[in-house]
């Protein structure tokens, strides 16, 4: 199995950055970084992924460490709807297809 | 569109009856994921579809659970019979294409066994 490291839990302060860290040692060269959220009492949503470079989108952005192993979501200011928990994930190709491990995530609390 | 549709909500029910999940994917998504999410293992891919056809099950815990995709717009999720530890909330998911990124998650089933 392809698999994430994430801690537990972390806060942060509304309207500051928050970056949002992810192990993968055993990742492949072919495997992407996902990042889904999970809002609560909702079902997982995308957030934003990436293969080496870093990437930048309207929700966060993605940056991936030089060797892959590992990488940190970042989002820019943070507010009281990021409240949710944050799943690091590989998109793992196999011959049936993509496979997506998800773990337990990170819960992240938002002060106001 | 409104999304992926999962039906109940919720559900209660006894140890040892039969319980069925289910789950309208996304018009023209051809990929259909059903996942089980606890607190203690997180959120685990039970079995996933293409097409209709079943790809990879090793997910499905035991032979109590079944699925099946009977066409493109519906497919179900079975547990007979039900168990308190299967208590969990239940997701289904759709995508597209089979270089994906994105999976479109539904509001899930909260299944509760007593």
């Amino acid at each position: 199995d392809a698999k994430t490291t994430q801690p537990n839990s972390m806060e942060s302060n509304e309207e500051e950055p928050v970056h949002l860290p992810c192990n993968h040692s055993t990742i492949s060269g072919t495997d992407y970084i996902h990042w889904y959220r999970q809002l609560p009492s909702q079902g997982p949503e995308y957030v934003i992924h990436g293969l080496t470079s870093n990437v930048n989108n309207r929700m966060a952005s993605l940056a991936i460490a030089e060797d892959r192993k590992s990488s940190t979501l970042i989002l820019h200011r943070a507010t009281l709807r990021d409240a949710a928990v944050y799943y690091c994930i590989l998109r793992h190709w196999v011959n049936t297809g993509n496979q997506f491990y998800f773990g337990t995530g990170t819960s992240l609390t938002v002060i106001p | 569109d409104a999304g992926v549709i999962q039906s109940p909500r919720h559900e209660v029910t006894e140890m040892g009856q039969e319980v069925t999940l289910r789950c309208k994917p996304i018009s023209g998504h051809d990929y259909l994921f059903w996942y089980r999410q606890t607190m203690m293992r997180g959120l685990e891919l039970l079995i996933y579809f293409n097409n209709n056809v079943p790809i990879d099950d090793s997910g499905m815990p035991e032979d109590r659970f079944s699925a099946k995709m009977p066409n493109a717009s519906f497919s179900t999720l079975k547990i007979q019979p039900s168990e308190p530890r299967d208590s969990a909330v239940y997701f289904c998911a759709s995508t597209q294409g089979l270089d994906y990124n994105e999976q479109f998650f539904g509001p899930g089933t909260r299944l509760t066994v007593l």
